[in-house]
């Protein structure tokens, strides 16, 4: 059974960093692309950032490059999302999902998610 | 860059067909991926590749793509149907981005 497990959101002040983890099992994690998507309150779905299944490539939407540094340990089966220069507008819950397809180009297991709140 | 619109709201009768609408510039021409997300909870994969289904989806839900409109339809509406539901391309024109709908509530009447 494939799980996803993610951990370190918070309060954080703006202007503030943190680390979000996401925990793999159940799957061969080094073969998947992985994504962290986020989810403002009340509001709809946005991708945020994936992550080749060596690392080697990554991707980032335009309202976090510069920001945001996605990162895997695949010898530990995590995928990592570090922030900093949190704003106001980051506050939202972060799912980190699989992405899946020859493109990777949807997302077919995702974590419960982890909330982080910039105020 | 690229945008996905989808009627805010849906109400079915249960036992009806509920039919939920994506529209973008030509998305006939790439694949369209549907989640389901109930309030609370992740989002779920429910169609791929406009008209693939996980293993564990039922076959009331189907999809289809064509033009300027890809369309979630699922049949048989069950009060368990009732979500939020997300449509979700892949958007090679601009470096490498997926894009989502802007979501549909569906309501079991």
């Amino acid at each position: 059974e494939v799980r996803l497990l993610e951990s370190g959101g918070g309060l954080v002040q703006p202007g503030g960093s943190l680390r979000l983890s996401c925990a793999g099992s159940g799957f061969m994690f080094s073969t998947y692309s992985m994504a962290w998507v986020r989810q403002a309150p009340g509001k709809g779905l946005e991708w945020v950032s994936l992550i080749s299944g060596s690392g080697g490539h990554t991707f980032y939407a335009d309202s976090v490059k510069g920001r945001f540094t996605v990162s895997r340990d695949n010898s530990d089966n995590t995928l990592y999302l570090q922030m900093s220069s949190l704003r106001v507008e980051d506050t939202a819950i972060y799912y980190c999902a699989t992405a899946k397809g020859p493109l990777s180009d949807y997302f077919d297991f995702w974590g419960q998610g982890t909330l982080v709140t910039v105020s | 860059s690229y945008v996905l619109t989808q009627p805010p709201s849906v109400s079915v009768a249960p036992g009806q067909t509920a039919s939920i609408t994506c529209e973008g510039n030509n998305i006939g021409l790439t694949s369209v991926h549907w989640y389901q997300q109930k309030p609370g909870q992740a989002p779920v994969l429910v169609v791929y590749d406009d008209s693939d289904r996980p293993s564990e989806i039922p076959a009331r839900f189907s999809g289809s793509n064509s033009g300027n409109t890809a369309t979630l339809t699922i049949s048989r509406v069950e009060a368990g149907d009732e979500a939020d539901y997300y449509c979700q391309v892949w958007d090679s024109s601009s470096d490498h981005r997926y894009v989502f709908g802007t979501g549909s509530k569906v309501t079991v009447l």
